[in-house]
């Protein structure tokens, strides 16, 4: 158990539909990371929030969007869904201190119908 | 650009040793990591290298080469549970950012 949560666990839905996506970091990690994993392609980096504040950004859709709350929980929220959006969502966290080893949770299955 | 290729598969028998090798070219480099990934489940750590040299722990050990932008993960007394994808990732700037993967080798290890 690496200590991060991701709710929920899996999420079947329709086309043109929207979901949010749900994450608690470790306790103390300040850094909440989202990626993509499809069957064909590796773990794609999405977005990165820092204590509340977009940091980096990936190869993310303009339809995607993500926040980091005062408590450091994160949520993604995935809007106009498409079939190819169906995939595995992974939030990770760091401490960014030191090396930067990142935590990631369980995973959001996610189907598009 | 930014690229990492390892091997898509690898097959292997309880017992023997596997080594699995990742090449990297990224704009800059801040460390190299290997995560274990099981079928639908999710990466977990398993070693960081950012010096060059080989990292022991355990069965599993990494190596690193920055010259050659090259690195390898040895397993050693392989086990059935070691079934499973492992993905290479690099840091290519400084620590907090995202890391880039590779697409991962899936390894079987067979009886």
């Amino acid at each position: 158990d690496s200590g991060v949560t991701q709710t929920p666990k899996h999420l079947i839905t329709a086309t043109g539909q929207r979901v949010t996506l749900r994450c608690s970091p470790r306790s103390g990690d300040l850094s909440v990371y989202w990626y993509q994993q499809s069957l064909d392609q590796g773990l794609q980096f999405l977005i990165q929030y820092y204590n509340g504040e977009e940091r980096a950004k990936g190869n993310i859709l303009e339809r995607f969007s993500a926040q980091q709350f005062p408590d450091l929980h994160s949520e993604l929220n995935l809007s106009s869904l498409e079939l190819g959006d169906s995939a595995l969502y992974f939030c990770a966290s760091s401490a960014d201190r030191g090396r930067e080893t990142q935590y990631f949770g369980p995973g959001t299955r996610l189907l598009v119908l | 650009g930014q690229n990492i290729d390892q091997p898509t598969e690898m097959t292997a028998t309880e017992g023997a040793i596997v080594q699995i090798n990742c090449t990297y070219q990224t704009s800059g480099f801040n460390g190299l990591f290997w995560y274990q990934q099981h079928a639908g489940e999710a990466p977990t750590f398993l070693s960081y290298n950012v010096l060059d040299g080989l990292e022991e722990k355990g069965r599993f050990s990494s190596f690193l080469s920055r010259s050659k932008g090259y690195s390898y993960l040895l397993l050693k007394e392989l086990q059935m549970k070691d079934s499973a994808s492992y993905l290479c990732a690099v840091s290519p700037n400084q620590a907090g950012t995202a890391l880039i993967f590779g697409k991962g080798t899936t390894l079987s290890v067979s009886s």
